[in-house]
């Protein structure tokens, strides 16, 4: 089973510019997240969806951040203008039914965001 | 609202060593707790899980019992390889909260040969 599928990984833009990051996550699971990894520190949500409805944006930066989940599958968050704290690993997940509090969250391998 | 405390590493160890890393939990309810690991160069993987009190969760040699009464899922293990060397965050999901994963601020362990 292929897991949840992240790019770019590596991305370096200079402060104010913009960057997307793309997300697919495993194939009929509902529930998709980003989280927001700083280096040292543990992963804080940015946005849930469920479907392509929104449960949780309650962290989401909304001045710079966007995120939308078109059909409810594959997802793109953007930041504009990127500031140099927004320097960090953006992490996707996904999850197959969120109901429940002991499902599984799967990640991808993050892509990693260098603002300089 | 919810949150995780876990011990600040770095932890090193010497192969074979005992491995326990503490975490404390607060929630308004009944959080399902978890244990995921970063290897280095790799994304989060969940090493173990445990979803109601007195649940022991266990994978790979590691362990971690859900203590309802001192709000702690401690991760233990008992001889440890140079490849557990990774960084473990503790994690609580709780269903009041939308199911998301609030996270300890991770544990880097290093296992010295």
């Amino acid at each position: 089973e292929a897991g949840v599928a992240q790019s770019p990984r590596y991305k370096i833009i200079e402060k104010r510019q913009s960057v997307a990051f793309w997300c697919n996550p495993i194939s009929g699971h509902a529930t998709l997240y980003w989280y927001q990894q700083i280096l040292g520190q543990g992963p804080k949500l940015l946005i849930q969806f469920q479907n392509n409805g929104v449960v949780d944006d309650s962290q989401l930066p909304k001045d710079r951040f966007s995120a939308e989940r078109l059909k409810g599958v594959d997802s793109t968050l953007k930041i504009q203008p990127a500031k140099l704290e927004d320097s960090a690993v953006y992490l996707c997940a996904s999850s197959l039914f969120s109901a429940f509090s002991g499902n599984t969250i799967y990640f991808g391998e993050g892509s990693w965001l260098t603002v300089v | 609202g919810n949150s995780v405390t876990q011990m600040e590493g770095p932890v090193t160890l010497s192969e074979e060593a005992f491995l326990t890393i503490n975490c404390t939990y607060t929630a308004t309810g009944y959080p399902s707790l978890f244990w995921y690991v970063q290897y280095p160069g790799e994304g989060l993987q969940l090493l173990l899980k445990a979803t109601k009190a007195d649940d022991k969760g266990s994978n790979k040699g590691f362990e971690a019992t859900y203590r309802k009464e001192t709000t702690s899922f401690h991760l233990e293990k008992g001889s440890v390889q140079v490849s557990d060397s990774a960084v473990y965050f503790c994690a609580l999901s709780e269903e009041a909260a939308g199911n998301k994963l609030t996270f300890g601020g991770g544990t880097r362990v290093l296992v010295k040969p």
